[in-house]
């Protein structure tokens, strides 16, 4: 079946650091991929997404580039700040279903 | 403004006892899921409908139960809480594929 990995957490990263977050996938046929980030005591926002390969999504300084042939999408930003502190979870919808699956969430603690 | 609402957002109950935990959505969206997010797991999926009078079975179902009468609600009921039903739970919905999840608050339910 569809599956995400991410990497192990917390993540600590002093403000104006780059900051990366890998995830790699494994689905049939050709899934969107999503990056969700959760702040605390609150649901999942959606952050950025991707709907085929080589496509580039990006928001609030993130980005990430859909990786068919390392089936990978990672999560960069130039220079994190205090405020980017939240959960990170990448996701996958498969082709012709409309439910997505979630990673495990990657924690991200940017100190000033 | 249309958006996804949870109710209780906390709620302790015990062992044995039934619960309904409440979700409605003014989007007017076909689809609603329900996820538990546990540490380590990240969300896994419950139960999840694409419109009325549809459910279906997702990778945690067990002791769970969902009913779709109208397009704004799916509530979750757990027949016989169990310590082990002790999570967070977040609804969810979307139009259609490749868009937008907008996730709820979330439900702490903890069962004693």
């Amino acid at each position: 079946g569809d599956s995400v990995t991410q990497m192990e957490g917390p993540v600590t990263l002093s403000e104006e650091a780059f900051l990366t977050i890998n995830c790699t996938y494994t689905a049939t046929g050709y899934p969107s991929l999503f990056w969700y980030v959760q702040y605390p005591g609150e649901g999942l926002q959606l952050l950025l997404k991707a709907t085929k390969a080589d496509d580039k999504g990006s928001n609030k300084g993130f980005e990430a580039t859909y990786r068919k042939e390392t089936t990978s999408f990672h999560l960069e930003k130039g220079s994190v700040q205090v405020s980017d502190s939240a959960v990170y979870f990448c996701a996958l919808e498969s082709g012709g279903y409309q439910k997505v699956t979630f990673g495990t969430g990657t924690k991200l603690q940017v100190i000033p | 403004d249309a958006e996804i609402t949870q109710s209780p957002r906390h709620k302790i109950t015990e062992t044995g006892r039934q619960v309904t935990l409440a979700c409605h959505q003014t989007w007017n969206h076909n689809n609603m899921f329900w996820y538990r997010q546990d540490l380590g797991h990240g969300l896994r999926l419950i139960h999840y409908s694409y419109g009325v009078q549809d459910t279906n079975k997702g990778e945690v179902s067990d002791g769970y139960s969902v009913s779709r009468s109208n397009t704004e609600d799916l509530p979750l009921t757990l027949e016989s809480a169990a310590s082990s039903q002790t999570s967070v739970y977040f609804c969810a919905s979307s139009e259609s594929r490749d868009t937008e999840a907008f996730f709820g608050q979330g439900t702490r339910l903890t069962v004693v």
